[in-house]
């Protein structure tokens, strides 16, 4: 059964860049129609996609991020990453990872990690 | 980019009500709807796909229906640990999407 386990700093100050890994277990990159990505939930509200990302390399970012983001792919260590630069306070959240599944042309998200608690703090 | 509108906000019902969520997008997204429960502490976990596909393993007291803009997620009888909010999130196109949430509550 396929499981994604977030790992990362729990406390990032203002202005640092963000990096959180993503590995998977139980299954591996290959399937043409998965792309791997990011999703964040600030306490309290709903969720925001980041990005997300075919292994064989083409990815797609929210318009609203697209700026500071980088989502990377290594297959050699069945994990991606994100990178999120110039943190602020409005970053705080918890950030998660999940396979997305294109293969009808649209898609859905399964499955997710556990989630992983981002706070921007000095 | 594409809206999503869930309503109600929050509701809160009986067990053994019937409870229907709705979501409606800003365009046409064929079928590409999925629904998504959520609890407290926990990440969201799928339940529907393309819009009336049930995800292994979900309770078929779960079903979905729609295409175009107007979907709905039933519940059919509701059960005291379907307590959590509730997502859409449209998959038919780039940047991917999310209503703002249903709150079910057992009153």
């Amino acid at each position: 059964q396929l499981q994604l386990q977030e790992s990362g700093p729990g406390l990032v100050k203002p202005s640092e860049t963000l990096s959180l890994t993503c590995v998977v277990s139980g299954d591996s990159f290959s399937g043409s129609h998965y792309l791997w990505g990011w999703l964040r939930q600030p306490p309290g509200k709903g969720l925001e996609w980041i990005g997300s990302m075919f292994y064989g390399g083409s990815a797609y970012y929210n318009p609203s991020l697209k700026s500071r983001v980088t989502i990377s792919v290594d297959t050699s260590k069945n994990q991606f990453s994100l990178n999120l630069n110039s943190m602020t306070a409005a970053d705080t959240a918890v950030y998660y990872c999940a396979r997305y599944d294109s293969s009808n042309s649209g898609g859905w998200l399964d499955p997710w990690g556990q989630g992983t608690l981002v706070t921007v703090s000095s | 980019d594409i809206q999503m509108t869930q309503s109600p906000s929050s509701v809160s019902a009986p067990v053994g009500d019937r409870v229907t969520i709705t979501c409606r997008a800003s365009q046409d997204i064929k079928y590409f709807l999925a629904w998504y429960q959520q609890k407290p502490g926990k990440a969201p976990k799928l339940l529907i796909h393309v819009a009336s596909s049930l995800q292994s393993g979900v309770p078929s007291r779960f079903s979905g229906s729609g295409s175009g803009t107007d979907f709905t997620l039933t519940i059919s009888s509701l059960q005291p640990e379907d307590s959590a909010t509730y997502y859409c999130q449209q998959g038919n196109s780039f940047p991917l999407t999310f209503g703002g949430g249903t709150k079910v509550e057992i009153k």
